[in-house]
């Protein structure tokens, strides 16, 4: 079974204080690894998409990696306005579009 | 270019009534996908919608159905509601050919 695991549930920095969110999955042949920001009661927005492992992605202070088993979201020197939920979803080689995600991770930068 | 737009953004029904949700996907996108979200956790597939086919479903009970119209624009229809269909029930679209989906705001429905 496809199976998306985010670690920590939640998360509190200091501004400026970098960190690392993990996502562990398993998954039937993975088509690609999605990160997503969502901020309370919105719908998720886009951040990244990782194809394969080794794969890199960077915008502003947030940093995409990904392995065969797992992918990080680096925060570099985070801003009070980048608490929110981070998801991570994967898309398996279903046949279809659809997206299997975790549980996300709350982050909370404080000034 | 406008997102993913989606009506209404509130609703709340009684429990055994139908809902209709509706979702217009980013132009020239002609895929659709709706999915579950129920507080703190993320959210569930239930359907793919490609030129007007279902592609997918989800692990939903057939209370729940949908469309899509010849616009690409979709319909989320959910009978007999129960007190656990509340939730945010979000819908994405996709340019044919690519990975990524877009999501919409989301529609909030509170089942009592």
């Amino acid at each position: 079974e496809d199976q998306v695991t985010q670690s920590p549930e939640a998360l509190r920095l200091q501004e400026g204080e970098s960190s690392s969110l993990n996502c562990s999955y398993t998954v039937s042949g993975l088509r690609g690894l999605f990160w997503y920001r969502q901020d309370p009661g919105k719908g998720p927005e886009f951040l990244f998409t990782l194809y394969s492992a080794g794969e890199e992605k960077e915008k502003e202070r947030l940093k995409a990696t990904l392995t065969k088993k797992e992918s990080f979201l680096h925060i570099t020197a985070p801003k009070p306005e980048d608490s929110a939920t981070y998801l991570c979803a994967v898309f398996p080689n279903t046949g279809f579009q659809k997206l299997v995600f975790g549980t996300g991770t709350r982050l909370l930068v404080s000034p | 270019d406008a997102g993913v737009t989606q009506s209404p953004t509130h609703l709340i029904k009684t429990r055994g009534q139908h809902v209709t949700l509706r979702c217009s996907p980013i132009s020239g996108h002609k895929s659709v996908s709706w999915y579950q979200q129920v507080l703190g956790q993320g959210p569930q597939f239930i359907f793919q919608y490609y030129e007007k086919e279902e592609r997918g479903r989800g692990n939903f009970p057939d209370r729940f159905s949908a469309r899509q119209f010849p616009n690409y624009s979709s319909e989320l229809n959910v009978n007999a509601l129960l007190l656990g269909d509340s939730a945010l029930y979000l819908c994405a679209s996709k340019v044919s050919g690519g990975e990524t989906q877009y999501f919409g705001p989301g529609t909030r429905l509170l089942v009592l």
